[in-house]
């Protein structure tokens, strides 16, 4: 039973404009959020995170926004840029259980 | 500052041979974490520690075993190694005093059982 769901597998994104990746959560008790960023044979990186006390957080080119309702979060990157193709994991946590549940991944690919 | 480090990188093994992972971090984290990473499945959390001395099973824990051998040093040992077992196998630490700032990932250990 996955809890945490990216339901598309991959995105291709001209440079400059903006990638949109989606995540949607069934844990109504998850109040954690976060987006991690993997190059192929390298460990995931932290990327951002969200607490379920906020609706959106931003650090630069990248914005995580929390629809608690519709239990959806998305990652938004303008512009994108060549560098930022890699596959992006989101994951949950509930405060308290110190751990997180990832969902399954989805490839950006930004195209020069 | 090494972050999380992992040992071996790539190992084979032939069914029902065992072996250990090794996962060592240096940041004082107090949590640590083994997670699979397999294709269309993301990464699944095999075991975790929350603090030295204690471990909890995660979502796919069959086939495994954990020593927390001291706040630095999380191994993982797998007795009887299957071909199901085929995967890319993550070390990850926490400060653990809240989880917003995200694990810290090791590189990886890419193991195949044949």
């Amino acid at each position: 039973d996955q809890q945490v769901k990216q339901n598309s597998p991959s995105l291709s994104v001209q440079e400059g404009r903006i990638s949109i990746l989606n995540c949607d959560y069934t844990n109504s008790m998850f109040d954690y959020f976060l987006w991690y960023k993997k190059y192929p044979a390298e460990g995931p990186t932290f990327l951002i995170s969200i607490s379920s006390i906020k609706d959106k957080n931003e650090d630069g080119r990248f914005t995580v926004f929390l629809n608690k309702s519709a239990k959806h979060l998305s990652l938004h990157i303008v512009p994108s840029q060549p560098g930022d193709s890699a596959v992006y994991f989101c994951a949950a946590s509930t405060s308290g259980t110190y751990k997180y549940i990832f969902g399954t991944g989805t490839r950006l690919k930004v195209l020069a | 500052n090494a972050g999380v480090t992992q040992t071996p990188k790539f190992q084979v093994l032939k069914t029902g041979q065992s072996m250990t992972l090794q996962c060592a971090q240096d940041m004082n984290h107090n949590s640590m974490y083994w997670y699979r990473q397999d294709p269309g499945m993301g990464l699944r959390l095999i075991y975790y520690s929350a603090s030295e001395g204690t471990t909890d099973k995660g979502e796919v824990p069959n086939g495994y075993n954990v020593s927390r051998l001291n706040k630095r040093e999380f191994s993982l040992r797998l007795e009887s190694a299957a071909p199901s077992q085929t995967s890319v196998y993550f070390c990850a630490s926490i400060l653990g005093q809240g989880l917003i700032e995200g694990y810290t990932f090791g590189s990886g250990t890419r193991l195949t059982v044949v």
